[in-house]
C-alpha cells in the first residue's frame, strides 16, 4: 500500500496566520492526492481535490499544490473555524490511502 | 442535496457480523457516474478505506479486509449495505459511508458516520 505521511502532525497557530501542510506519499501519485478537513464530531469534507483543484465551496483561502510525491494543503489567513484536522488522501493506485492526519489547533 | 445516512446496531459482539446501511437521498443511487463506498475511523488506524460498490453490485474491497467484507446494494430503495465478519475489538470505529465519481475522483458526499463498538 502507499503510506501517506503528513508534516507536522499537529499545529499553533492564531486567527489571521497562514499555515502550510505537507503531504509526502511513498511512491508517485501523480496529481492524485485531496484534502479533506474534518471538526470534531463530524465527517470528513472535501477542500482540495487533484492537489491544486479548490471543491465548490470551499472559501478562497485554501489552495493545495504539488504532484508526484509531494503535496502542500496552504491555509492563508485562518478563520475560527478552521481550526480541525486536515487529512490527504491518494486515489492514484488502490487500496486509496489516506494520511493520519495534521491537527490545526489555537495557540 | 445528497444526503447519506448511516444506520445500524451501536454494539457488536467479538466474533460476530457487523451489518450497516446507508440510505441515500436527494439523488438515485442508479446514476451510472457515481461510486458509493464505507470508510471507517479508528484512533487505531486512520481513516482506512474498506470497500466500493456501483449500484449494479459490481464492488471493490481493501485486501486487508477482503476475506471479511461484503457490500450490497439495494437501488430500488436506494441503499447499500456492508457487512464484516469475525469481528474484534479492532474492529471498533466509526464508519462512514460515502459517494465519489469515477476513478481517482475523491470522496465528495459522505454520511454523518456511526460509532460501533465491537464488546461482549
Amino acid at each position: 500500500d502507499i503510506q501517506m505521511t503528513q508534516s507536522p502532525s499537529s499545529l499553533s497557530a492564531s486567527v489571521g496566520d497562514s499555515v502550510t501542510i505537507t503531504c509526502r506519499a511513498s511512491q508517485s501519485v501523480t496529481k492524485y492526492v485531496h484534502w479533506y478537513q474534518q471538526r470534531p464530531g463530524q465527517a470528513p469534507k472535501l477542500l482540495i481535490y487533484a492537489a491544486s483543484s479548490v471543491q465548490r465551496g470551499v472559501p478562497p483561502r485554501f489552495s493545495g499544490g504539488g504532484s508526484d510525491t509531494h503535496f502542500t494543503l496552504a491555509i492563508t489567513g485562518l478563520q475560527p473555524e478552521d481550526f480541525a484536522t486536515y487529512y490527504c488522501q491518494q486515489t492514484h493506485i488502490p487500496p486509496r490511502t489516506f494520511g493520519q492526519g495534521t491537527k490545526v489547533e489555537v495557540k | 442535496q445528497l444526503q447519506l445516512h448511516e444506520s445500524g446496531p451501536g454494539v457488536v459482539k467479538p466474533s460476530e457480523t457487523l451489518s450497516l446501511t446507508c440510505t441515500v437521498s436527494g439523488g438515485s443511487i442508479r446514476r451510472s457516474e457515481y461510486f458509493w463506498g464505507w470508510i471507517r475511523q479508528s484512533p487505531g488506524r486512520g481513516l482506512e478505506w474498506i470497500g466500493t460498490i456501483f449500484y449494479n453490485g459490481s464492488s471493490t474491497y481493501n485486501p486487508s479486509l477482503k476475506n471479511r467484507v461484503t457490500l450490497s446494494v439495494a437501488a430500488s430503495v436506494n441503499q447499500f449495505s456492508l457487512r464484516l465478519s469475525s469481528v474484534t475489538a479492532a474492529d471498533t470505529a466509526i464508519y462512514f459511508c460515502a459517494r465519489r465519481k469515477e476513478s481517482q475522483k475523491p470522496w465528495d458526499y459522505w454520511g454523518q458516520g456511526t460509532l460501533v463498538a465491537v464488546s461482549s
